[in-house]
This record gives C-alpha cells, sequence and structure tokens, in this order.
C-alpha cells in the first residue's frame, strides 16, 4: 500500500528567509501525482503546486519550488522568501493516476513564520 | 469556479445520535471523498465513491457509512455518533478518467460529539 511520510511535524522560519519541508512516499507504481496544500487557520486547503512523476522538471510556482527525487521517492517543498502569509499546515499528497484514484495524505507539518 | 460545498461549518451532536454531513460539488466531478483530520495524524480517508451508487472504504471507514444518489452530492453518515468522531471532516472531489486534475475541498465541518 503507498503511504505518504512527512517527518517534521512543526518548522519554523524567520521572515524573507528560505525553507524546505520534507515528504517521502512508497509506492511501487511508476506514474502518480505528487501534491503540496497548504491549510491556513481558515481551514480551506489550497493546492501549492503538483508534480507529475513522469516529468523529471521540478514544478515551480512563484516563490514556491519542489525537489522531486524520483529514485529516492522523496518531494520536498522550498519556500523562497517567506512571508507571514505562508503559516500554515502543509500537506504533502499522492494521488495514483489509474484505477481508483486514492488520494493519500502525510501528517502535516505546521509552519511558523517568525517576524 | 470550482466549488464544493459542505453544509455546516461546525456541527455539535450528542452521542448516539445519527448524524449527516453533506457535500455538493457544482464541477461535475465523477469522484468524491470524505477525509477525517485529527492533529498528529493528517487527512485520514473514510470512504470514497467513483460514481453514483458506488462507493469504496477508505482507511478508517469504521463507524461511517456514505450515500451518493446524485452525481453531485456525496453524504457521510454517523449512524450512531460517538465522541471518538469528534473531528474535522473535509469533504473533496477529483475528475476522473480525464486528465489528473487535484482534489478540490470543502472548508470543513467541525463535528462535536458530546
Amino acid at each position: 500500500a503507498q503511504t505518504v511520510t512527512q517527518s517534521q511535524p512543526e518548522m519554523s522560519v524567520q521572515e524573507a528567509e528560505t525553507v524546505t519541508l520534507s515528504c517521502t512516499y512508497d509506492t511501487s507504481e511508476s506514474d502518480y501525482y505528487l501534491f503540496w496544500y497548504k491549510q491556513p487557520p481558515s481551514r480551506q486547503m489550497i493546492l501549492v503546486i503538483r508534480q507529475e512523476a513522469y516529468k523529471q522538471q521540478n514544478a515551480t510556482e512563484n516563490r514556491f519550488s519542489v525537489n522531486f527525487q524520483k529514485a529516492a521517492k522523496s518531494f520536498s517543498l522550498k519556500i523562497s522568501d517567506s512571508q507571514l502569509g505562508d503559516a500554515a499546515m502543509y500537506f504533502c499528497a499522492y494521488r495514483r493516476t489509474v484505477t481508483d484514484d486514492k488520494i493519500i495524505f502525510g501528517k502535516g507539518t505546521r509552519l511558523h513564520i517568525l517576524p | 469556479d470550482v466549488k464544493v460545498t459542505q453544509s455546516s461549518r461546525y456541527l455539535v451532536k450528542r452521542t448516539g445520535e445519527k448524524v449527516f454531513l453533506e457535500c455538493v460539488q457544482d464541477m461535475d466531478h465523477e469522484n468524491m471523498f470524505w477525509y477525517r483530520q485529527d492533529p498528529g495524524l493528517g487527512l485520514r480517508l473514510i470512504y470514497f465513491s467513483y460514481d453514483v451508487k458506488m462507493k469504496e472504504k477508505g482507511d478508517i471507514p469504521e463507524g461511517y457509512s456514505v450515500s451518493r444518489e446524485k452525481k453531485e452530492r456525496f453524504s457521510l453518515i454517523l449512524e450512531s455518533a460517538s465522541t471518538n468522531q469528534t473531528s474535522m471532516y473535509l469533504c473533496a472531489s477529483t475528475m476522473f478518467p480525464g486528465p489528473p486534475s487535484h482534489p478540490h475541498f470543502g472548508n470543513g465541518t467541525r463535528l462535536t460529539v458530546t
């Protein structure tokens, strides 16, 4: 069965600095999708970034980028120039691209931004 | 814009009550999901549905059932609510098959069972 592991329950970063959130996953599939979601205090789950496993190039969305290492089954999120609004829970998620479309989430990392 | 709506933001129920959590999506998505979110445990899948009247158990289905009579609506049912079902419940939907999309979430229902 697929699993997603986020090993850092909490992290803190100084405003304007860079922080990296870790995520590893376990799967026997070769084709899948990976996501990072942000959940601010409003509770709304917001998609931050997505990565298709067949793409070697790391996805980037403005200040957010990923380091996707398929062989190592690692999918870390880098936030550059951290802002106070980045404070939230961050969840890593895995989705199969075939059959039942089950989506699996990690336990989350709470990110604090220090002014 | 894509929208997933959960009928209640906060809900307080008594032990033993039958509880319905409703979720509606307006995107014509085939797949719908119910997750439970607890501190330190992340999101855990309760049930998902890939078509009308079709459902599959997730990782923690015990004490829950679901209903999907129409494509846009997916209901989570607690047959006899217990205090250990106090939690945040999140509904999500995705389009499938077709180009894989990311899950779209509702705003969550915080359920308290007393």
